[in-house]
């Protein structure tokens, strides 16, 4: 099975504008989960979609958004960049049922620098 | 809320030893999960092993091992026979055992260097 993807692999934004980024989960997996990571707080849950339904939200501001399709994969937004952005946004696939198999796999990152 | 500690920010080992790190967590729940990631260089995150809460028996995989001490809240990471590929960050991440999500829980990391 092909992993889970992530696009694109490295941007560079300005600050004020937006940014979308996508994640393919693992063919059959309905769940996807992102985190962003900095090297200050660490690895940080932002939200989680299963069956195009927001299923869990992590404690960041509105500014943040994302939705999936009925494909699966997943889009995230961040609107009105700040520099505190900056990080590495990590994307995980997982079955997402209630009786599992409950292992996350990661994909690759997209990693966002803000100017 | 949970949280997980891993209180050693960097460890190193020799090629071919053995060596632990250390995890703890906080939780009021009695069903969850326990993970540990591994992040190379790369920055691809990698699952290593898991472990059940209502299991008693420490997970293994290959070189890999826990030691799970539930009512200690702990749950350390064994890596034996240690490898040059096996230096990388680890995280230690906790999942809630109820059916509404799949969010995780990491620790702040332990740098792994392994020396030649």
């Amino acid at each position: 099975k092909a992993g889970v993807t992530q696009t694109p692999r490295y941007l560079i934004k300005t600050r004020g504008q937006q940014v979308t980024l996508s994640c393919s989960p693992i063919s059959g997996h309905r769940s996807v989960s992102w985190y962003q990571q900095t090297p200050g707080q660490g690895l940080q849950f932002l939200f989680e979609y299963f069956s195009e339904t927001q299923r869990n939200k992590g404690n960041f501001p509105g500014r943040f958004s994302g939705r999936q399709f009925s494909n699966s994969r997943s889009e995230m937004n961040v609107s009105t960049l700040e520099l505190g952005d900056s990080a590495l946004y990590l994307c995980a696939s997982s079955s997402g049922l209630a009786g599992g198999p409950y292992e996350q796999y990661f994909g690759p990152g997209t990693r966002l620098t803000v100017t | 809320a949970q949280t997980v500690t891993q209180s050693q920010p960097e460890m190193s080992v020799q090629e071919a030893e053995t060596v632990t790190l250390s995890c703890t967590y906080d939780t009021s729940e009695s069903d969850y999960y326990l993970f540990w990631y591994k992040q190379p260089p790369s920055r691809q995150m990698i699952l290593v092993i898991r472990q059940e809460a209502y299991k008693q028996q420490n997970a293994t995989e290959n070189r890999f091992s826990v030691n799970f001490q539930k009512a200690a809240k702990s749950f350390s990471l064994k890596i034996s026979d240690s490898q040059l590929g096996d230096a990388a960050m680890y995280f230690c991440a906790y999942r809630s055992g109820g059916a509404g999500s799949y969010q995780l829980t990491f620790g702040k990391g332990t740098k792994l260097s392994v020396i030649p």
